[in-house]
């Protein structure tokens, strides 16, 4: 089954304390792309790779690292976490670039205390 | 001034009713224009997706895009409650290396 997965669903961490969300596609896609889901802000881009070692910035990428070394991975890094990265965050792959179909994964919500 | 502007809602209808979702986008270079959808604890998936103006059908679904008035509607008809959901506009500029979402509406059909 064609898929986006993400782990973990849920996180609840402390202020400081590096954390690593992990995000999977097994479509051979060559875009990824971090977003976040606030109340009242929608969804908004941290990072978003093109391919395997491009990886650029989105909208929000203060305080977050990104990394892609394998085309099906893009793992999205939180090295000092703090309350205002308490969000929903999903993944995403398309084809070739922003502008085609998205598939998404089924986020995850970090709390950060 | 976000690049893509959505009235939040919540819209709620019952059911059969026409509704009538929409957005406003101030950057010209725009091309892409998406409609998604989300349900609640989900990620969100591709509805509709319309290059440059016009409109587009899908059964139950339309979507349009004027690019003089640089609005973007989302039209459904014989609304369901299975249509309840989050719609998110979404549009990117040739070269579609990142996509500007809409803030979302909620829309709530009533049986």
């Amino acid at each position: 089954e064609a898929q986006v997965t993400q782990n973990p669903r849920y996180l609840i961490t402390v202020t400081g304390k590096k954390l690593t969300v992990t995000c999977s596609q097994n479509m051979n896609h060559e875009y990824m792309s971090w977003y976040r889901q606030d109340p009242g802000l929608g969804l908004r881009q941290i990072y978003y790779s093109m391919n395997v070692e491009v990886t650029d910035k989105g909208d929000v990428p203060e305080g977050y690292k990104v990394s892609r070394k394998e085309k099906r991975n893009f793992p999205l890094i939180l090295e000092s976490p703090s309350p205002n990265q308490t969000s929903l965050y999903f993944c995403a792959s398309s084809l070739s670039g922003g502008g085609d179909e998205q598939y998404f994964g089924p986020g995850t919500r970090l709390t950060v205390t | 001034q976000k690049e893509v502007e959505q009235d939040p809602g919540p819209l709620s209808v019952p059911e059969g009713a026409i509704v009538s979702l929409n957005c406003t986008y101030s950057n010209s270079a725009f091309q892409y224009f998406m409609w998604y959808r989300q349900y609640s604890r989900k990620g969100p998936e591709l509805l509709m997706y319309t290059y440059s103006s016009g409109n587009k059908e899908d059964g139950r679904f339309t979507a349009q895009v004027d690019k003089s008035s640089k609005y973007i509607s989302l039209f459904i008809r014989d609304s369901q409650p299975s249509d309840s959901a989050t719609y998110l506009c979404a549009s990117a500029p040739p070269g579609r290396r990142a996509l500007t979402f809409g803030s979302g509406t909620r829309l709530q059909v009533q049986p």
